[in-house]
């Protein structure tokens, strides 16, 4: 059975604390995702990656950087956290991406 | 950039009944793809769909794909509370890329037992 596993399943942090959200998947995926979802405003994806060390940006890159060092983590990182981050983050791994998307649990961040 | 509108945003319907949900475009898709999210979890896979004018059932749920790859609707017959959750497509885009699929906002289900 597939899985895609997130580190936490809900977090607190503090505003301008560093963020560290991992993901973890057992496909061997070559593509890997992070979004986060709020009401009304659907999935955004914040970055992808294709391959290991390699990243691009999505929709909604700003205050976030990733890190893919194994073909199996793909971190994201809040490098000074702002209320405006809390939200559900979601992980997500893909064979190819025009196939279907694996998706983690979540991890519901509140920045307080 | 590709846009996917799900219609209805909303919809709270009572246990036995029938319902359609709505996903459209002005642009053309080489496939779509249909995930439910339940509460507190990941979106997972109902379906993809592939050929214009295809249409595919999965139980009481029923997909089809509009003839020009442009929409798509999903159907479900005799509702429910388990199909409760946000019903998200996502349209593929055979240029591929991260934004080779696009998501449309959801539809918040809610079967009323």
């Amino acid at each position: 059975d597939v899985k895609v596993t997130q580190s936490s399943r809900y977090l607190v942090k503090r505003t301008g604390e560093k963020v560290f959200l991992e993901c973890v998947q057992d496909m061997d995926h070559e593509n890997m995702f992070w979004y986060r979802q709020d009401p009304g405003l659907g999935l955004r994806l914040i970055y992808f990656s294709y391959d290991v060390k390699m990243k691009e940006k999505g929709d909604i890159p700003e205050g976030y950087s990733v890190s893919r060092e194994k073909k199996e983590r793909f971190s994201l990182i809040l490098e000074s956290a702002s209320t405006n981050q809390t939200s559900m983050y979601l992980c997500a791994s893909s064979f190819s991406t025009l196939y279907e998307q694996y998706f983690g649990p979540g991890t519901r961040l509140t920045v307080t | 950039t590709q846009l996917l509108e799900q219609s209805p945003q909303f919809l709270s319907i009572q246990e036995g009944e029938n319902l359609t949900v709505y996903c459209n475009s002005s642009s053309v898709f080489s496939s779509l793809q249909w995930y439910r999210q339940e509460p507190g979890e990941g979106p997972v896979l109902l379906v993809t769909v592939v050929t214009g004018g295809e249409v595919k059932k999965l139980k009481r749920l029923t997909f089809q794909f509009g003839d020009a790859r442009k929409d798509s609707s999903l159907h479900i017959t005799a509702a429910q509370p388990g199909d409760t959750g946000l019903y998200l497509c996502a349209g593929v885009d055979s240029g591929g890329g991260a934004d080779g699929l696009t998501f449309g906002k959801g539809t918040h289900l809610i079967i009323q037992p």
